[in-house]
This record gives C-alpha cells, structure tokens and sequence, in this order.
C-alpha cells in the first residue's frame, strides 16, 4: 500500500524567513496530493493542494511543487509568520483514500 | 460555511466497553471516512464509506469496529470491546468527490479515552 515519508519532523525559523517541508510516496497510482495545518488540539485544515497533472501551485505565500518522476512533493511557506506555528501534514490519495506523513511541527519564532 | 460535525467531543470508557461516535457529514457529500490519531502522532485512515458500503478499510479496522450510515444524515463508528490502545482522537470526514480527487472535510474529532 501507499506510505509516505515527511521531513523533517521539527522545523523552527526565524520570522519572516522560508520554511520547506519535503514528502515522497511509493504508490505511483496516487494523483492527489493535499497539506494540512493542525494547530493544537483541533482538526487538521487543508491549505493547499496539487494534482498529478500539475508541476507546482502557488497561493499567496504557499506553495507547493510535484516531481511524479521522482514521487516527491514539497511544501514551501515563505515570509513565515508566527501564526504559521503549527503541525504540517503532506498526504497522497492512492483511489478513496488519504494516507498522511508523519506531520513536521512548525515554530516560527519572533 | 457546511461542516462535518461530531458527537461526543471527548468519551471516557473502559476497556471492554462498546463505544458509539456520531458523525454527521456535509448534506450533499457522498463519501465518508473515519480517521484516528494517536496523541502525538500521524492521522491514520481507517475505512472509507460510499452508496451504504465500505469502499475500503486499513489493517487497524478490524473486526471490533463498524460503521453505519442508519439514517440519511448520521455515519456512526462502534467499536465493540474497547482496549486501552484504542484511545486516540477520532476524526469523521466526507467529500463531495472520491477521496483522490476532491478535498476531505473534516470534523472537529472526538477524543476517547479508555481506561
């Protein structure tokens, strides 16, 4: 079955500075690759997504590229704020369903 | 904005204890999951549900656990004989589209303890 690997599993930054959370997959059958921000104690929260037939994708300060070849995708947040504080989870959807990494918890430091 | 919601918020049983959490999706989504995660620790997918049938399920589902849709907007998770490793928080989710395609709301969890 699919499993994905993230990294790295803390990441702390100073404000304003690039933050870059990397995940590979192994499912080549999987076409949907979703990020999402859990902040404590709450449900995680989609931020922002990529399809297969797309190289990168870009919102405001995140963005998000897909090597399919390679089966990476990253996640990169720029001009960190604080309230960017929280734990990252990359997943992939092989057919109906979502498998998670293990989460890279974010502080974004003042 | 439409949201999942889910009840209880937070159950304390003991171990042996049948548990029931409550999930109701978004009116007009079609497929529905329960996920869990442990504290500290990855979302991990347990089944996913369309037309009143398991579409798929993981190794952590196994025969303690059910689900059911009784009604038109209810999606119900049992597990029959709680255990101790059981206790995690559980999120309810549901897309309008298949789980590769669209995107998965999810609930606000509800977290079971058992003692």
């Amino acid at each position: 079955g699919e499993n994905v690997e993230q990294h790295p599993s803390t990441l702390s930054v100073q404000e304003g500075d690039s933050a870059v959370i990397k995940c590979t997959y192994s499912d080549s059958a999987s076409n949907y690759f979703p990020w999402y921000k859990q902040e404590l104690g709450k449900r995680p929260q989609l931020i922002i997504d990529i399809r297969s037939n797309v190289g990168e994708k870009k919102d405001q300060r995140i963005a998000v590229t897909l090597n399919k070849t390679a089966k990476h995708f990253s996640l990169h947040i720029t001009e960190t704020q604080p309230e960017d504080s929280a734990v990252y989870f990359c997943a992939a959807s092989p057919y109906n369903k979502l498998i998670f990494g293990a989460g890279t918890r974010l502080a974004v430091h003042p | 904005e439409p949201e999942v919601t889910q009840t209880p918020s937070h159950q304390v049983t003991q171990m042996g204890q049948e548990v029931i959490l409550r999930c109701v999706p978004i009116s007009n989504h079609l497929y529905f999951y329960w996920y869990r995660q442990i504290l500290g620790q990855k979302v991990e997918f347990l089944v996913s549900f369309y037309n009143n049938e398991i579409s798929e399920k993981s190794e952590i589902f196994d025969d303690q656990f059910s689900v059911e849709r009784p009604d038109g907007s209810n999606f119900t998770l049992k597990i029959r004989s709680t255990k101790l490793e059981d206790s995690a928080m559980y999120f309810c989710a549901s897309s309008e589209e298949q789980g590769n395609t669209g995107e998965l709301f999810f609930g606000e969890g509800s977290r079971l303890t058992v003692l």
